[in-house]
């Protein structure tokens, strides 16, 4: 069975340093697809990346980049010169291959506290 | 711009009352979903629907049921709430063949 592991539960860092939040996926399929979610204190899931198992190049989205590695089967998240309004629940997914639907697996969360 | 809303931010009922949380996706997906978030222990998928009147169990169903009666309307019953159900309760929705969900906004439930 899929399992998405995020070890890090809270994270308090102090603005404009560079922070990094790690997930580890267990799978056995061949095709996946990784996501990570933000979740601000309001509430509501954003989306910010979804990247595809055989794609292993590196992504880069202004003050975000993600590192995806298959050979340990990691896809962590830096966040460069961290600002307060990073302050979030950050959650990381993995597909779910199971009955051909599209669910998503999540880890537990990282909690950021980013502080001024 | 892609729109998924709950009807309640906020809520409180009484042990014991039937619960109806209702969730409405504007973007013609096919795939709804349910989830409790709970500190500790992520999202926990509670009732997944992927066709008008077709559902799925996920990991916790026990004490919910859902209702889909129209693709755009995913409803979540707690046909008689209890104090453990007291939780933050996220719906989603995606495209078939499309992994990626669309969250709204959440209905943090508090049952007293």
């Amino acid at each position: 069975a899929q399992k998405v592991t995020q070890a890090q539960t809270e994270i308090s860092v102090v603005e404009k340093e560079d922070v990094t939040l790690d997930c580890v996926y267990e799978t056995r399929d061949t095709t996946y697809y990784l996501f990570w979610y933000k979740q601000p204190p309001s509430g509501e899931l954003v989306f910010l990346i979804r990247r595809n198992s055989f794609d292993e190049q590196n992504e880069i989205s202004g003050r975000y980049s993600w590192n995806f590695q298959k050979s340990t089967s990691s896809f962590n998240f830096t966040i460069t010169a961290s600002q307060v309004v990073d302050s979030a629940v950050y959650f990381c997914a993995l597909s779910e291959s199971q009955g051909g639907s599209e669910k998503l697996v999540f880890g537990k969360g990282t909690k950021l506290t980013v502080n001024p | 711009d892609v729109k998924v809303t709950q009807s309640s931010r906020y809520l409180v009922k009484r042990t014991g009352e039937k619960v109806f949380l209702e969730c409405v996706q504007d973007m013609d997906h096919e795939n709804m979903f349910w989830y409790r978030q709970d500190p500790g222990l992520g999202l926990r998928l509670i009732y997944f629907s992927y066709d008008v009147k077709m559902k799925e169990k996920g990991d916790i169903p026990e004490g919910y049921s859902v209702s889909r009666e129209k693709k755009e309307r995913f409803s979540l019953i707690l046909e008689s709430a209890s104090t453990n159900q007291t939780s933050m309760y996220l719906c989603a929705s995606n495209r078939v063949a499309s992994y990626e969900q669309y969250f709204g906004p959440g209905t943090r439930l508090t049952v007293t």
